[in-house]
C-alpha cells in the first residue's frame, strides 16, 4: 500500500503557484520523498526528490517539514501544460516506487 | 533527465498469441528495471522488478509464467505477455533505475496493448 496521502484533485490558475500537499506520517528515517507527474496516456515524469532538506530544480521546489511527516511540491508559475496527475511517493534507498492515487491538478486559464 | 524508451508504443494482437514489449535505457546503464500496468482511470500497479542477469521478482498476484521478463543487458529489458486475453489489454509502462543519478527512476513512454 502507498504510504502517502494526497488530495484527490486541485485547481490552480495559470501563472500562479501550485502548491501540492502530501502527508507521509509513517515515513522512515532513510526513506526519500519522490514526486512524479503523469500527463494523460504518457509514462510518469520525474520531478524532484528529497530526504530532509528542501530541494529546488528547474521544474519545482520541494518543501519537507522538519519532522518529515509531510511535504509540499511547489510549481512556481503553473502553465496549462502542468495539468497532470501528481504522485508523491515515499521510497527507501534503491527501493521500488509504489504509486498511490495522486492528485489531479487542473491548471485553468 | 535520463531517457527510457519503450517499443512498440501501441500494439494490437489476437487472443492466444504472445506479444513482446521492449524497454531500453538510452543514455545510462540500468541494473534494475521495473514493469508496471495501468488500467484506465487507475494508478500504476507494479508488476515486477527486473534485474540484469538474474530472474525477475514478481509482485504478489502477478503470474510469472504469463508475464515473462528478460533483462539480458544493462540497457534492455523485455516483457512478453503470453497467451494474451482481452483482459490483458492495458497500458504497460517500464522504468529504469539510474545509479549515476542517485538511483533515480525514469519511466518510458508506455505501451498500449489491445488484445482482440
Amino acid at each position: 500500500d502507498a504510504k502517502t496521502t494526497q488530495p484527490t484533485s486541485m485547481d490552480c490558475a495559470e501563472g500562479r503557484a501550485a502548491n501540492l500537499p502530501c502527508n507521509h506520517s509513517t515515513i522512515s528515517g532513510n526513506e526519500y520523498v519522490y514526486w512524479y507527474r503523469q500527463i494523460h496516456s504518457q509514462g510518469p515524469q520525474y520531478i524532484i526528490h528529497g530526504l530532509k532538506n528542501n530541494e529546488t530544480n528547474e521544474m519545482a521546489s520541494l518543501i519537507i517539514t522538519e519532522d518529515r511527516k509531510s511535504s509540499t511540491l511547489i510549481l512556481p508559475h503553473a502553465t496549462l501544460r502542468d495539468t497532470a496527475v501528481y504522485y508523491c511517493i515515499v521510497r527507501p534507498p534503491g527501493g521500488k516506487l509504489i504509486f498511490g492515487q495522486g492528485t489531479e491538478l487542473s491548471v485553468k486559464p | 533527465g535520463a531517457v527510457v524508451s519503450q517499443h512498440p508504443s501501441r500494439v494490437i494482437c489476437k487472443s492466444g498469441t504472445s506479444v513482446k514489449i521492449e524497454c531500453r535505457s538510452l543514455d545510462f546503464q540500468a541494473t534494475t528495471m521495473f514493469w508496471y500496468r495501468q488500467f484506465p482511470k487507475q494508478s500504476l500497479m507494479l508488476m515486477a522488478t527486473s534485474n540484469e542477469g538474474s530472474k525477475a521478482t514478481y509482485e504478489q498476484g502477478v503470474e510469472k509464467d504469463k508475464f515473462l521478463i528478460n533483462h539480458a543487458s544493462l540497457t534492455l529489458s523485455t516483457l512478453t505477455v503470453t497467451s494474451a486475453h482481452p483482459e490483458d489489454s492495458s497500458f504497460y509502462i517500464c522504468s529504469a533505475q539510474d545509479a549515476g543519478s542517485g538511483n533515480t527512476i525514469y519511466f518510458g513512454e508506455g505501451s498500449w496493448l489491445t488484445v482482440v
